[in-house]
């Protein structure tokens, strides 16, 4: 059963307009959450964290929003440039050390 | 420069033969990680190492084996007993095994036919 989902395969949003990519988690043991972008053939690169004790963490054009009554967590970009373009992991860990948990990913489009 | 470095980019296998795929890293780092991702299948993790000369299954462990013997080394074996190798494989690599943010390098695409 996965532990942390990402429902929207892909998205595609108009350059300048914002980007919103949801992921769900199931384990109410995690306590911190990362995502990661992806171009094809390369290695995911680490974008932006949240800590459980928060519930907005932001850099730049990128804000992570995390609502643990829902389990729920999102990724804005702001304003969305065709660099964005790729896929999105949004990953999850627990306390200890246990490895991070993947969702499968949602793959960005920014159209100019 | 640090990083981690993953050779071959590309490597072609015939289907029944084991191969090696190669992670270094130069960050110092305590633990790593290997990942698969296969098309709508999102980063699935194989095995990771926390300490020299220690590691541990992940979820998809049947068919491969790896070694830790130095630090900056996690080499990963991808046997014959393993049904689909066919794959894009990364490798990670994090400060110690309570370090959420993990650095992964540029993958290896196996093909086996």
């Amino acid at each position: 059963d996965q532990q942390v989902k990402q429902n929207s395969p892909s998205l595609s949003v108009q350059e300048g307009r914002i980007s919103i990519l949801n992921c769900d988690y199931t384990n109410s043991m995690f306590d911190y959450f990362l995502w990661y972008k992806k171009y094809p053939a390369e290695g995911p690169t680490f974008l932006i964290s949240i800590s459980s004790i928060k519930d907005k963490n932001e850099d730049g054009r990128f804000t992570v929003f995390l609502n643990k009554s829902a389990k729920h967590l999102s990724l804005h970009i702001v304003p969305s440039q065709p660099g964005d373009s790729a896929v999105y992991f949004c990953a999850a860990s627990g306390s200890g050390n246990t490895p991070l948990v993947f969702g499968k990913g949602t793959r960005l489009s920014v159209i100019a | 420069d640090g990083g981690i470095t993953q050779s071959p980019k590309y490597l072609f296998r015939k289907e029944g033969q084991n191969v090696t795929l190669s992670c270094e890293q130069n960050l110092n780092h305590d633990a790593m990680y290997w990942y698969r991702q296969d098309p709508g299948q999102g980063l699935r993790l194989i095995y990771y190492s926390q300490i020299v000369n220690d590691f541990q299954k992940g979820d998809i462990a049947e068919g491969y084996s790896v070694s830790r013997e130095k630090k900056e080394s996690f080499p990963l074996t991808v046997t014959s007993a393993q049904k689909n190798p066919t794959a894009f494989y990364l490798c990670a690599s994090a400060v110690g095994a309570q370090s959420y943010e993990q650095y992964f390098g540029p993958g290896t695409r196996l093909t086996v036919t």
